[in-house]
């Protein structure tokens, strides 16, 4: 069965700290994708990025880094200097490479970030 | 503004009554995808469409059901409304119906926020 573990429910971070949001991921698939999706107040999700089970290279945008870690089933989203408008809940999500859009989704990490 | 547009906002509505909820996908996409998130369950698959025609299926209650028009707009239809039906239901929308390449995004409206008293 496919599952996504967000074990943080919530974090409150003071603007300027980093903060990581943890995702755990269980699959049976050899190949699958992750995602980060992020949900402000109001309320629309938006999506912030996708990584194939293949690459394990991690990634950076901006103050966004992503480390995926295959050996632990991990995909951790770092925020780097945050912001107030950071604040939002966090989707980590999971699919099937064949279903890509079945997107099974974790429960979200909501972030206060805290001026 | 991600170019899916779902109508109306916000709803409200008695146990028992039926309601339709509208998604209009960004231009060029022929598959949409409805998600409910609620409190309990967190954000939840229900039902793909592509091009018309129902292309996977996920926990989407028999009480529930959609359709997509030759136009591409897509309704979802839920009867019987009960109070665990209060939630938040988007709907998505992607150029294609499967992740062949992986080069395609799912593109998700604002959401219609469902209260049923």
């Amino acid at each position: 069965a496919q599952k996504v573990t967000q074990a943080q429910t919530e974090i409150s971070v003071v603007e300027k700290e980093d903060v990581t949001l943890d995702c755990v991921y269980e699959t049976r698939d050899t190949t699958y994708y992750l995602f980060w999706y992020k949900q402000p107040p109001s309320g629309e999700l938006v999506f912030l990025i996708r990584r194939n089970s293949f690459d394990e290279q991690n990634e950076i945008s901006g103050r966004y880094s992503w480390n995926f870690q295959k050996s632990t089933s991990s995909f951790n989203f770092t925020i780097t200097a945050s912001q107030v408008v950071d604040s939002a809940v966090y989707f980590c999500a999971l699919s099937q490479t064949e279903m890509i859009y079945k997107i099974i989704f974790g429960k979200g990490t909501r972030l206060h970030i805290l001026p | 503004d991600s170019g899916v547009t779902q109508t109306p906002k916000h709803l409200i509505t008695a146990t028992g009554q039926r309601v339709t909820l509208r998604c209009s996908p960004r231009s060029g996409d022929l598959s949409v995808y409805w998600y409910q998130q609620s409190l309990d369950q967190g954000l939840q698959f229900l039902i793909q469409y592509y091009n018309g025609e129902e292309r996977a299926k996920g926990n989407i209650l028999e009480r529930f059901s959609a359709q997509q028009f030759p136009d591409l707009h897509s309704e979802l239809n839920l009867s019987s409304l009960e109070l665990g039906d209060s939630a938040l239901y988007f709907c998505a929308s992607s150029v294609g119906s499967e992740g062949a390449t992986g080069n395609t995004e799912a593109f998700f409206g604002q959401g219609t926020r469902l209260t049923v008293v």
